[in-house]
């Protein structure tokens, strides 16, 4: 079945220090959204990226969609203490009905100041 | 104002017994969702419901069901509670006209003892 791969599971880094997950699908995607979720709380969207080879920035973060919409990467310039949390992928599950998302298992980011 | 809402938050119960979440969203989104996630993180949509058409995950036990009032309401029942139940459950909604950003609920920390 159609999954969605994020690696590093997990990712302790000094503050000011970069990071960087990708996320891998089995399937030509025609979107990626990523969420972060901190400690306690929700998922929260970050942003979504349609296009081929399309870059997006917020502030010290940077999305990349792959050529080939089969992969993506999330990288944050000198992470902050205010990073921390879970950073998840998520694709269209074309198994499932409209709108609906596959996630992937997400990445920890811990930030040690 | 809180835009997915969630009661309630915590949720302690003993195997066996019955239990409903509650969720309400004031978006007027067209599409609400229900996830699990477990204790390490991963993310599984359970349910969705756009349009009084409810898709349901397979692997979601018979135990489990959704029942939406209207178009702003989505409660989750579950009888007969397992251990395994144990997780974090989450309320999303969306609006399938637009980006298909889901918005999260503050989510149910549900413990069966």
């Amino acid at each position: 079945g159609q999954q969605v791969m994020q690696i590093p599971q997990y990712q302790h880094v000094q503050e000011g220090e970069d990071f960087t997950t990708y996320c891998n699908s089995s399937t030509t995607l025609s979107n990626i959204q990523w969420y972060k979720q901190r400690p306690g709380g929700h998922p929260v969207f970050l942003i979504q990226l349609v296009k081929s080879g399309e870059v997006k920035k917020q502030k010290r973060l940077t999305f990349q969609f792959g050529e080939a919409k089969k992969n993506s990467s999330l990288h944050i310039t000198a992470t902050q203490t205010t990073d921390v949390g879970t950073y998840f992928c998520a694709g269209p599950n074309y198994g499932g009905s409209q709108g609906n998302l596959i996630f992937g298992k997400g990445t920890k980011l811990s930030v040690k100041p | 104002d809180t835009a997915v809402s969630q009661t309630p938050k915590y949720l302690v119960t003993q195997m066996g017994n019955d239990k409903s979440i509650k969720c309400e969203q004031n978006l007027g989104h067209d599409t609400m969702y229900w996830y699990k996630q477990d204790s390490k993180k991963f993310l599984k949509i359970m349910f969705s419901y756009n349009n009084k058409e409810l898709i349901i995950n397979e692997t979601v036990p018979n135990r489990f069901s959704p029942k939406s009032p209207d178009k702003a309401h989505l409660n989750l029942h579950i009888n007969s509670l397992e251990l395994g139940d144990s997780a974090v459950y989450f309320c999303a909604s969306t609006d399938l006209g637009r980006m298909h950003e889901q918005y999260f609920g503050p989510g149910t920390r549900l413990t069966v003892t």
